[in-house]
């Protein structure tokens, strides 16, 4: 069965930091991981997806995310973080049913 | 370019009322999905639509049902309101059910039942 785990639920980091918030995941096959933000009284936005091309994805806002298969993890990473960053992160994988499997979320708090 | 489109934005019920949420999507997605958030638990399907005039259940199904109207709409009803389906709900779309593509998220409906 698939799963996702974010190993954080919270991460404080001061603006102009570099960000890094944690994911491993189960699948018995390679697995479409993505990662999506969620902004307070906001749905969720898309930041990057991964569907076995490239190992390390980019995404919006400086995001990028690297597939280590031998890890099992996709963590996410920003070099420097900006207040904007500041919001609820979620880990999620498409399971063999093609439904998405959303981890417990990380929230990232920015301080100045 | 409104994306997902859900209402009510909040709404109090009490225990036994019932209520249909409502989503609508403007990007001609074939697939429609449910969701509610709850602290700690991630977001957990509720049910999906992979194309019009069709509807399965997901993971927590218990207490709902859901109409896929045509095409752009998918609501979600609640027949008789329990404290236990207070949460935020969210709708999303994606083009297919069987792709890599991404889905797409309303803004969400607080829903408290008293």
């Amino acid at each position: 069965a698939q799963s996702v785990t974010q190993l954080d639920s919270h991460v404080s980091v001061s603006e102009g930091t570099p960000v890094l918030l944690r994911c491993n995941y189960s699948s018995s096959y390679s697995p479409s991981l993505f990662w999506y933000v969620q902004h307070p009284n906001k749905g969720l936005q898309l930041l990057l997806k991964y569907t076995s091309a490239a190992t390390l994805v980019k995404g919006i806002n400086g995001f990028e995310a690297e597939f280590k298969k031998s890890e099992t993890s996709f963590h996410l990473t920003k070099p420097s973080a900006h207040m904007s960053d500041a919001a609820e992160y979620f880990c999620v994988v498409r399971g063999y049913t093609d439904k998405l499997i959303f981890g417990t979320g990380t929230r990232l708090q920015v301080f100045p | 370019n409104a994306g997902v489109t859900q209402t009510p934005k909040f709404q109090v019920l009490k225990t036994g009322q019932s209520m249909t949420l409502q989503c609508a999507q403007d990007m001609n997605h074939n697939s429609m999905y449910w969701y509610r958030q709850d602290p700690g638990m991630g977001l957990r399907l509720i049910y999906y639509s992979a194309s019009e005039g069709t509807t399965d259940k997901g993971e927590v199904p218990n207490g709902y049902n859901v109409s896929r109207l045509n095409k752009r709409e998918f609501s979600l009803r609640l027949e008789s309101a329990a404290p236990s389906q207070t949460s935020v709900y969210f709708c999303a779309s994606s083009e297919e059910r069987h792709s890599n593509q991404p889905q797409h998220f309303g803004d969400g409906t607080r829903l408290s039942i008293l």
